[in-house]
């Protein structure tokens, strides 16, 4: 079975503190994503990597960066974390078949609910 | 751009009834649908993939559909359960990227 593991499921941080969200896949995929997911806006993608060290910004990237330094781990960087950066973060994986589509099966993990005081 | 609608945002039954639950999208040029299903504060669960040249994919009780063409897909819960209440998710998926509805919350009542 795909497994894709965030590091916690719930954090809370004070507003301008530097928070790292983690996720590692088990199963070679190239694709990793990272989405935020807030009521009544559905989910949204933040950024994704089709391979190591390499990123493509989503629909919403501002005040965030990612690192992708191995094919299995993806991180979500908040450099300044705010207010409304409190959400729901889940990160998911597929297999790459061309490059730049995501055809395959998109596994998520539990998420990560974070809360910015 | 793409939207996905998911119509409607909930909906309540009592247990052994068959449901469908519907998603639509603007644009029909996509690489593949799939349906997830989400638990309270959790992860989304893949339930079935269907590729765009598919019409249906099947899942023990659960059915998907695929109309590219009319940009539909809809997902059929046959003897529903109390288990099933959940929120139930679609994506679709184009070149690059992926767009998800905002889902329908199932509740079945026993």
């Amino acid at each position: 079975d795909v497994k894709v593991t965030q590091s916690s499921r719930y954090l809370v941080k004070r507003t301008g503190e530097k928070v790292f969200l983690e996720c590692v896949q088990d199963m070679d995929h190239e694709n990793m994503f990272w989405y935020r997911q807030d009521p009544g806006l559905g989910l949204r993608l933040i950024y994704f990597s089709y391979d190591v060290k390499m990123k493509e910004k989503g629909d919403i990237p501002e005040g965030y960066s990612v690192s992708r330094e191995k094919k299995e781990r993806f991180s979500l960087i908040l450099e300044s974390a705010s207010t409304n950066q409190t959400s729901m973060y889940l990160c998911a994986s597929s297999f790459l078949i061309n490059r730049g589509t995501a055809k395959n099966i998109q596994y998520f993990g539990a998420g990560t609910r974070l809360s910015v005081l | 751009k793409q939207e996905v609608t998911q119509i409607p945002a909930a909906l309540s039954v009592p247990e052994g009834e068959n449901l469908v639950l519907n998603c639509s999208f603007t644009d029909s040029a996509i690489y593949n649908l799939q349906w997830f299903r989400q638990d309270p504060g959790k992860g989304l669960t893949s339930l079935l993939l269907i590729q765009s040249s598919q019409r249906e994919q099947t899942s023990g009780r659960l059915n998907a559909s695929l109309d590219k063409s009319s940009g539909r897909s809809t997902l059929y819960i046959a003897a529903s359960q109390p288990g099933d209440s959940a929120t139930y998710l679609c994506a679709v998926y184009g070149a690059g990227k992926s767009t998800f509805g905002d889902g329908t919350t199932l509740t079945v009542k026993p």
